[in-house]
Formats: structure tokens, C-alpha cells, sequence
């Protein structure tokens, strides 16, 4: 299997700019993960998605964020519009049910907003 | 309060030596606790996995866990140049067959050769 797979794997936009990062999961996971990394924050959990149906949205900051999963094979995480604070670089995690507390992370899009 | 706390380092240790790392949990109902490393530009990995007290052992590194503390560690033993990473304690805050891991801000490890 490729893994989990992300793109872009880098981006660089100016603030205002609507930002669309997109993430194709494992074939078989029944859970896809956004996170957002910072240095200051961590990694923190946005949204999680069990059979392509949004669970727990808490840690979305604000409505500028949207995510959505139309299918079992593919998610976008939309900002708009972007700002500098969005910087960061997010990540997609897919994981089968169970509690392994296994995640298969993608390699991650770096976003900067200037 | 953190969820989840763990001091950023660097812990900086010779080679040989053991490193332990620490993490604090707030949650007194998490009850899967785990720990991922992540190289310097990559994703994170899980390396270690707990849910009972007590220790449990996987060749060089050993995860330990005390509920009534709320805390959780690993330790490496006869460290590497290669375990030079960030360490990410993790914890399962629903439980069940939802894998909704909670991160603390991970550790960052320096094996001095």
C-alpha cells in the first residue's frame, strides 16, 4: 500500500487566499485525522471522520476552517480565507477501528501564509 | 491545563546511556496511553504502546505507566545516535474503537556520539 497521501507538500500563499490541502487515506481505514503542528502548539487534532461522516470537529479554531470527506478515499481541509496565524504544517492520519492508537500519517503539507 | 504535558528538552544524553522521557496526562479517565517518535521533517511514528499499569518492554525501549499519577515515560536504553528525535506522548481520550489520540508537544532527543 503507498500510505497515506497528502498534497501539496508545500505550499505558499498570501493572506486572503482560500487554501485547499487534500489527503487520500489507506484503502480499508475506517479513520481519517487532520492535524495541524506548530512549534508553539504541538500537534494539535482538528477533525476526525469515521466512515467518511464527521465525528468531533471541536478542535476546528474557527469557521474560516471547513474539512469534508465525500467519499472513503478522499478528504480536503479548506482554509478561507487564510492568515498568517495558519501557518503550520498539517497533517493527515488514516486508522483502522480498534484501539491500537496506531495512526498512519501522511508526510504532511507545509503551509505558509505571508 | 495541557491535556497532555511533556517537557520540550533537548534531553540531551551520551550514547550508551539511558534516556527517559515524561509525559503527564490530565484525563483521569484515558485509558490507552502511547508513544510515537518523529524525525526531524517527518510524520510521526508509533513506537510504543500501553494501557495497564506497570511496565511493558520492547527491545531497547520500556513504557511505564501509573494511572493513579497520571503519568507515563519511556525510557531508552543504550541509546542511539539514530533515536536522535522528537518523542510524542500520546493518549486516547474516547477509547473504544475510535483511535482519537490527544499529543503533547513531544521531546526532543539528542544522542551525543
Amino acid at each position: 500500500d503507498a500510505g497515506v497521501i497528502q498534497s501539496p507538500r508545500h505550499e505558499v500563499t498570501e493572506m486572503g487566499q482560500e487554501v485547499t490541502l487534500r489527503c487520500k487515506p489507506i484503502s480499508g481505514h475506517d479513520y481519517l485525522f487532520w492535524y495541524r503542528q506548530t512549534m508553539m502548539r504541538g500537534l494539535e487534532l482538528l477533525i476526525y471522520f469515521n466512515n467518511n461522516v464527521p465525528i468531533d470537529d471541536s478542535g476546528m479554531p474557527e469557521d474560516r476552517f471547513s474539512a469534508k470527506m465525500p467519499n472513503a478515499s478522499f478528504s480536503t481541509l479548506k482554509i478561507q480565507p487564510s492568515e498568517p496565524r495558519d501557518s503550520a504544517v498539517y497533517f493527515c492520519a488514516s486508522s483502522l477501528a480498534g484501539e491500537t492508537g496506531e495512526l498512519f500519517f501522511g508526510e504532511g503539507s507545509r503551509l505558509t501564509v505571508l | 491545563q495541557k491535556e497532555v504535558e511533556q517537557n520540550s528538552g533537548p534531553l540531551s544524553v551520551p550514547e550508551g546511556a539511558i534516556a527517559s522521557l515524561n509525559c503527564t496526562y490530565s484525563d483521569r479517565v484515558s485509558q490507552s496511553f502511547f508513544w510515537y517518535r518523529q524525525y526531524s521533517g517527518k510524520s510521526p511514528e508509533l513506537i510504543m504502546s500501553i494501557y495497564s499499569n506497570g511496565d511493558k518492554e520492547d527491545g531497547r525501549f520500556t513504557a511505564q505507566l501509573n494511572k493513579a499519577s497520571q503519568y507515563v515515560s519511556l525510557l531508552i536504553r543504550d541509546s542511539q545516535p539514530s533515536d536522535s528525535a522528537t518523542y510524542l506522548c500520546a493518549v486516547n481520550t474516547v477509547g473504544g474503537a475510535t483511535n482519537k489520540l490527544i499529543f503533547g508537544t513531544g521531546t526532543l532527543l539528542a544522542v551525543q556520539p
